[in-house]
């Protein structure tokens, strides 16, 4: 399974965009690379899903070069209510269960 | 997405005795089901899976004796702590995978604390 490198914090004050990447070096070529959203206390929370290029939907975007070996989440104007931590991973296949790293806490503020 | 539930959402019990937590997929059926647990300001460590009609696999350090998981029904699924320490005070999450592209679903967790 392809290891995934993130910034263990970030901090932001509202309205702005935050963007979080993450590095996957050794990912495979049937790899997708997916972003969870945890709030304390809560399962996680499925945010977006992309394969190559740019996917974007209601709440974000995700960027991903062409060779892959990182992805970058953009939250746009984010808000009080973003603080949560933010899990990169990769995922090889349906069925496969998702390993979680340390995630990226991120912190908003007034 | 998916709709899971756990049940309870917290619960506290007394040190030696056992806690069944149960996990339903309420809109989709689950061919596998994992389980997941979490310490404070730690990530999900994946405990074990379960394929429906089958034994579970856990993962290196996990006693299954001690974390008996069935799977009887593709809905669902429950995860029994026997015996249960201080130690296993700890989030328990829930996560079946089926059929539905490659999302995958979380439940939204259990609160276990052991006195």
């Amino acid at each position: 399974l392809a290891k995934t490198t993130q910034p263990i914090s970030m901090d932001s004050y509202e309205g702005q965009e935050v963007n979080i990447t993450c590095s996957h070096n050794n990912i495979a070529t049937n790899d997708y690379i997916t972003w969870y959203q945890q709030f304390p206390s809560q399962g996680p929370r499925f945010i977006i899903q992309g394969y190559k290029t740019k996917v974007t939907n209601e709440v974000a975007s995700l960027f991903i070069p062409a060779d892959r070996k990182s992805s970058t989440l953009s939250l746009p104007r984010v808000s009080l209510s973003d603080t949560a931590v933010y899990y990169c991973l990769v995922l090889n296949q349906a069925g496969t269960a998702l390993i979680f790293g340390k995630g990226t806490t991120l912190s908003v503020s007034s | 997405g998916a709709v899971v539930s756990q049940h309870p959402s917290w619960v506290i019990c007394k040190s030696g005795t056992s806690v069944k937590i149960e996990c339903r997929s309420l809109d989709f059926q689950a061919t596998t089901m994992f389980w997941y647990r979490q310490f404070p300001k730690q990530s999900l460590m994946l405990m074990a899976t379960s394929n429906e009609g089958s034994k579970a696999t856990y993962e290196q350090g996990v006693e299954k004796d001690k974390f008996l998981i069935n799977h009887a029904s593709l809905t669902l699924s429950t995860l029994t702590v026997t015996s249960a320490h201080p130690e296993d005070s700890s989030f328990y999450i829930c996560s079946p995978s089926g059929k539905k592209n490659n999302e995958q679903f979380f439940g939204p967790g259990t609160r276990l604390t052991v006195l």
